[in-house]
């Protein structure tokens, strides 16, 4: 196992309404990304996080917000859901913010809009 | 924008067959990673490749980074019911993110 854990396991919310996922990352890793796989893709990259700030986004629109902690452990939040939102989010930690890096990720928190 | 492709979508095999996954990217990259996601699960980091034409081997398994930096393949040797799951290239190109691909979902009929 990576050591990444993600919080919570599986949340139904229903359409226009916020949700808050969380992510503590690997010890030692000071950078997070959060990633959104739909059902049957690959994970797109949302955003990344690097000292608490953000250094990377990926075409999703800005309801998509985060922040990282002191302790680098990650949120992740989204507003006026939408249908399309519901997927399975990934956060991964890595000991740098290179595309070189390697993605450790968490078991993920599966998202259904209803 | 940078997109990864990734054929085929999916791949049945008997026990004990041969299997390969190939990845196309638009651009040039810098770099490929490949990852194993098991059914319900998360994906997992197997190997990174760097350098052009670079071949790495974990066991029955053989990656291979093009010459253009541009397409991987990745290889299973005998295929065991153990090697069920998607596999995923993801490529990097110098930023800070990578793009992973559209993934092949592998089953193994025993």
């Amino acid at each position: 196992e990576t050591g990444v854990t993600q919080s919570p396991t599986h949340l139904i919310k229903t359409r226009g309404q916020q949700v808050t996922l969380r992510c503590s990352s690997q010890s030692g890793h000071n950078t997070v990304s959060w990633y959104q796989q739909a059902l049957g893709q690959g994970p797109q990259f949302i955003f990344q996080y690097y000292r608490e700030e953000e250094n990377g986004r990926g075409n999703f629109p800005p309801r998509f917000s985060g922040l990282q902690f002191p302790n680098y452990s990650s949120e992740l939040n989204v507003n006026a859901l939408e249908l399309d939102d519901s997927a399975l989010y990934l956060c991964a930690s890595s000991t740098g913010t290179g595309g070189r890096d390697t993605q450790y990720f968490g078991p993920g928190t599966r998202l259904t809009v209803l | 924008g940078q997109q990864v492709m990734q054929i085929p979508q999916y791949q049945h095999v008997q026990e004990g067959e041969d299997f390969t996954t190939y990845c196309n990217s638009s651009t040039t990259l810098s770099n490929i990673q490949w990852y194993k996601q098991r059914p319900g699960g998360h994906p997992v980091f197997l190997i990174q490749l760097v350098k052009s034409g670079e071949v790495k081997k974990q066991k029955r398994l053989t990656f291979q980074f093009g010459e253009a930096k541009k397409n991987s393949s990745l290889h299973i040797t005998a295929t065991q019911t153990t090697d069920v799951g998607t596999y995923f290239c993801a490529g990097g190109s110098g930023a800070n993110n990578l793009f992973f691909g559209t993934g092949t979902r592998l089953t193994v009929i025993p």
